[in-house]
């Protein structure tokens, strides 16, 4: 079944540094591919997605790239700021495109 | 406007209990989904509510776990007699619809944080 691997956390950070998360999926067909973010205190929120290989999804100075060669979706941000304190979760929805699956989510601090 | 809520926040039971869970989408919102996290994990796919009808329950881990949702809005989440295993953050969300091109843009709630003792 289609299932998502993410580098595991914490990832601890100073202000200003460049962050990386990886994720790797497995899934048939052609997935859509999504970054999720949960804020301390608060719900699962939207940060990205890609539909289809080769895009790149970006927000808040995040960016994505969809590579379907290496099966990757990994999350990028050139200067991260204390208020990008949070948990982050890769997630794909596979042909029924209803169904979300998610990895196991990396906690991410930023020091100033 | 308003987002999706869920209550209780918490809930606090002892084994071999029965429970509710309330899920209250995004007026509009036609598709309604139920996960389950579990402490350090992901998100995990309970059940998927297209209207009154329940489109795919195969998240759902046992028979003890069952939710409706009788008028195509609100939906509740029933366990009946709770385990320790059960206990973890569930999950509501709604989308607008669910058949998108590329996945529906689902909204979550805050959760409600089940504990049983």
């Amino acid at each position: 079944g289609d299932s998502v691997t993410q580098m595991e956390g914490p990832v601890t950070l100073s202000e200003e540094a460049f962050l990386t998360i990886n994720c790797t999926y497995t899934a048939t067909g052609y997935p859509s591919l999504f970054w999720y973010v949960q804020y301390p205190g608060e719900g699962l929120q939207l940060l990205l997605k890609a539909t289809k290989a080769d895009d790149k999804g970006s927000n808040k100075g995040f960016e994505a790239t969809y590579r379907k060669e290496t099966t990757s979706f990994h999350l990028e941000k050139g200067s991260v700021q204390v208020s990008d304190s949070a948990v982050y979760f890769c997630a794909l929805s596979g042909s029924n495109d209803y169904k979300l699956s998610f990895g196991a989510g990396t906690t991410v601090t930023v020091r100033a | 406007g308003a987002g999706v809520s869920q209550t209780p926040s918490n809930k606090v039971t002892e084994k071999g209990k029965y429970v509710e869970l309330r899920c209250d989408p995004i007026s509009g919102h036609t598709a309604l989904y139920w996960y389950r996290q579990s402490l350090g994990q992901g998100p995990e796919f309970l059940i998927y509510f297209q209207g009154t009808g329940a489109a795919d329950d195969s998240g759902l881990p046992n028979d003890r776990f069952f939710a409706v949702r009788p008028e195509g809005s609100v939906s509740t989440l029933k366990i009946q007699r709770t385990e320790r295993g059960d206990s973890a953050v569930y999950l509501c969300a709604s989308s607008l619809t669910s058949r998108t091109s590329g996945g529906p843009r689902v909204f979550f709630g805050p959760g409600t944080r089940l504990t049983v003792l």
